[in-house]
């Protein structure tokens, strides 16, 4: 079964502050994706990044960063520098393979205040 | 950029009546995918449709839910008789292929059942 733990509820940063939402996961697959979304106060889903359970390098995108590391089924996601904009709430998702299409499940998501 | 497409984006429904949920998927995506999340909470899977059939479906699609594709563009959630738990936003997804590709997920419908 697949499970996906974001241990952190709630974090509140000061703007320019760096900040790091923890991501475990659990799963039996040996082919599985994880992704992580973000969810502004408006509601919709923003797709950040996915990456394959073959692919273990860490990716840097602007001020946004990913730590995967297979040896202890995590995927963390750094934001350098934050800024008031990253207010959200932050879910970290596993794809594994089932008939006909992956099936994603959620965590339960990382509510992130960017105080000014 | 190609969008999914969510129609209404807010639905406002009597407690047992039925409600259908529009989705129109990326154009040329053949996975799609419905999604909830009740209010404050997590986003929970619904079902995954491929080929014109339900590929996979959670413990919480049961008989009270269905899914189509009616025509090449929609694809459609019908709540047949909606109960109060039933309110929550409904995210259309779909994704080009099985291999892991993002979902793409609309902007959702926020349903009230009253």
């Amino acid at each position: 079964a697949q499970k996906v733990t974001q241990a952190q509820t709630e974090i509140s940063v000061v703007e320019k502050e760096d900040v790091t939402l923890d991501c475990v996961y659990e799963t039996r697959d040996t082919t599985y994706y994880l992704f992580w979304y973000k969810q502004p106060p408006s509601g919709e889903l923003v797709f950040l990044i996915r990456r394959n359970s073959f692919d273990e390098q860490n990716e840097i995108s602007g001020r946004y960063s990913w730590n995967f590391q297979k040896s202890t089924s995590s995927f963390n996601f750094t934001i350098t520098a934050s800024q008031v904009v990253d207010s959200a709430v932050y879910f970290c998702a596993l794809s594994e393979a089932a008939r006909g299409g992956f099936k994603t499940i959620f965590g339960a998501g990382t509510r992130l205040f960017v105080k000014a | 950029e190609p969008e999914v497409t969510q129609t209404p984006s807010h639905q406002v429904t009597q407690m047992g009546q039925e409600v259908i949920l529009r989705c129109v998927p990326i154009s040329n995506h053949l996975y799609f995918y419905w999604y909830r999340q009740i209010l404050g909470q997590k986003v929970e899977f619904l079902v995954s449709f491929y080929n014109n059939e339900i590929s996979e479906k959670s413990e919480i699609f049961d008989d009270q839910f269905s899914v189509e594709r009616p025509d090449g563009s929609n694809f459609t959630l019908k709540i047949r008789s909606t109960k109060l738990e039933d309110s929550a936003m409904y995210f259309c997804a779909s994704s080009e292929s099985q291999g892991g590709q993002p979902q793409h997920f609309g902007d959702g419908t926020r349903l009230s059942i009253l």
